[in-house]
């Protein structure tokens, strides 16, 4: 079945380091990929979201790169501070582009 | 402009019982699609609804239903509640089902007992 696999599950960096979560997908149909941040007690806040048609794209400290032919896709984190510590989700969109697929979660852990 | 409300924001049932949970989109927004969150599985899609209509559905059993409203407000229900349904509930607007951006709510916790 359509699968989206998330690595790290757990990551801690200190202070102003970077940040990478990866995530593969298994439907090669799959043209739209979410990333969402949840912090204790809230819903998931999407933070940035990435289309088929573009390998790359950032917003300030944040960055989403996208390789369609390993069909995996990244975010990038940059300058991390103490209110990045959080709950990362990726998504894909299904194959029939009724539902998003969501990965585990990566537990980013920023001391300072 | 004012994000997705989930209502109520925490909830304790027993066993059997059954619960409804209410989500209003962003104004604007006509498509809400509701997910379940645990530890165990993660975030998963169990439907959405657009126009009030039930467009799309998750693998769920049938004791987990829901409805849309003319407002775009919508509703789910759990009946018959199991101690495997306590889990983070959480309801998502999107402007269409086209448009795939979806905001989330703060959810409604449910615990049954």
């Amino acid at each position: 079945g359509e699968n989206v696999e998330q690595h790290p599950s757990t990551l801690s960096v200190q202070e102003g380091d970077s940040a990478v979560i990866k995530c593969t997908y298994s439907d090669s149909a799959s043209n739209y990929f979410p990333w969402y941040k949840q912090e204790l007690g809230k819903g998931p806040q999407l933070i940035i979201d990435i289309r088929s048609n573009v390998g790359e794209k950032k917003d300030q400290r944040i960055a989403v790169t996208l390789n369609k032919t390993a069909k995996h896709f990244s975010l990038h984190i940059t300058e991390t501070q103490p209110e990045d510590s959080a709950v990362y989700f990726c998504a894909a969109l299904n194959q029939a582009g009724t539902a998003l697929i969501f990965g585990k979660g990566t537990t980013l852990s920023v001391s300072s | 402009k004012a994000g997705v409300t989930q209502t109520p924001r925490y909830l304790i049932k027993t066993r059997g019982q059954q619960v409804t949970l209410s989500c209003s989109p962003i104004s604007g927004h006509r498509s809400v699609s509701w997910y379940q969150q645990t530890p165990g599985q993660g975030l998963q899609f169990l439907f959405e609804y657009f126009s009030e209509t039930q467009r799309n559905k998750g693998n769920f059993p049938g004791r987990f239903s829901g409805r849309q409203f003319s407002n775009s407000r919508s509703e789910m229900n759990v009946s018959t509640l199991e101690l495997g349904d306590s889990a983070l509930y959480l309801c998502a607007s999107s402007f269409s089902p086209e448009v795939k951006t979806q905001y989330f709510g703060p959810g409604t916790r449910l615990l049954v007992l």
